[in-house]
């Protein structure tokens, strides 16, 4: 069965560097997500991607986040500058068409900034 | 705009017995309601959803949920657990735009 993945599983970094979070969509997928879960609390949306742009974006999502798609199968959240709030569970999910109707969600990269 | 509410962080039911996890929602437009499981160290498995239709939904390894309109709720519901249902159960809604929203996560162990 299709699955979407990310990499890494775990990333370590210090504040201010830069970090990317790579992600491969299930293949026949149009929207891309990513989402956030801050330790003990909710999954939080940060942005959705189509047709190769933002399509939406959440508060969270200020100017030190970007995302890119690359190439045909990646999908990727760079932060530019970490903080120490930027430390969480960062969840890429993907679907095929209507974005409110099913989205696959990949294992998570934990991203721990120190 | 879209919202819910977990009730009960932790829930511990006995192996055998009914499971219950409490979600209600809060849509300014017709709701579509999701329960993902996430089991430790991997991601968000959907469960099962409500869009359309019926409003007593079957999803994987036994769960359901209906969806109540009324009482603006979408509680998951498994007649009896079992040991590899240990994980973290998260409602969602959608229902415009792009984005779901989560609740806070309920924890559910199994006591055998």
């Amino acid at each position: 069965e299709p699955e979407v993945t990310q990499t890494p599983s775990h990333q370590v970094t210090q504040m201010g560097q830069e970090v990317i979070l790579r992600c491969v969509p299930i293949s026949n997928h149009l929207y891309f997500y990513w989402y956030r879960q801050i330790l003990g609390q909710k999954v939080e949306f940060l942005v959705s991607f189509y047709n190769n742009e933002i399509s939406e974006k959440s508060e969270i999502f200020d100017d030190q986040f970007s995302v890119e798609r690359p190439d045909g199968s990646n999908f990727t959240l760079k932060i530019r500058s970490t903080k120490l709030e930027d430390s969480a569970m960062y969840f890429c999910a993907s679907s095929q068409g209507q974005a409110f109707i099913e989205q696959y969600f990949g294992p998570g990269t934990r991203l721990t900034v120190t | 705009a879209q919202s819910v509410t977990q009730l009960g962080s932790h829930v511990s039911v006995s192996e055998g017995a009914l499971v219950l996890l409490r979600c209600n929602y809060s849509s300014s437009v017709p709701p579509y309601l999701f329960w993902y499981v996430q089991y430790p160290n991997q991601g968000l498995q959907l469960l099962l959803k409500y869009t359309t239709g019926a409003t007593l939904v079957k999803g994987i390894n036994g769960f359901e949920a209906e969806f109540k309109k009324s009482e603006t709720s979408f509680h998951l519901t498994k007649p009896s657990a079992h040991m590899s249902d240990a994980a973290e159960y998260f409602c969602a809604v959608s229902g415009s735009g792009n984005q779901f929203y989560f609740g806070t996560g309920t924890s559910l162990t199994v006591i055998p």
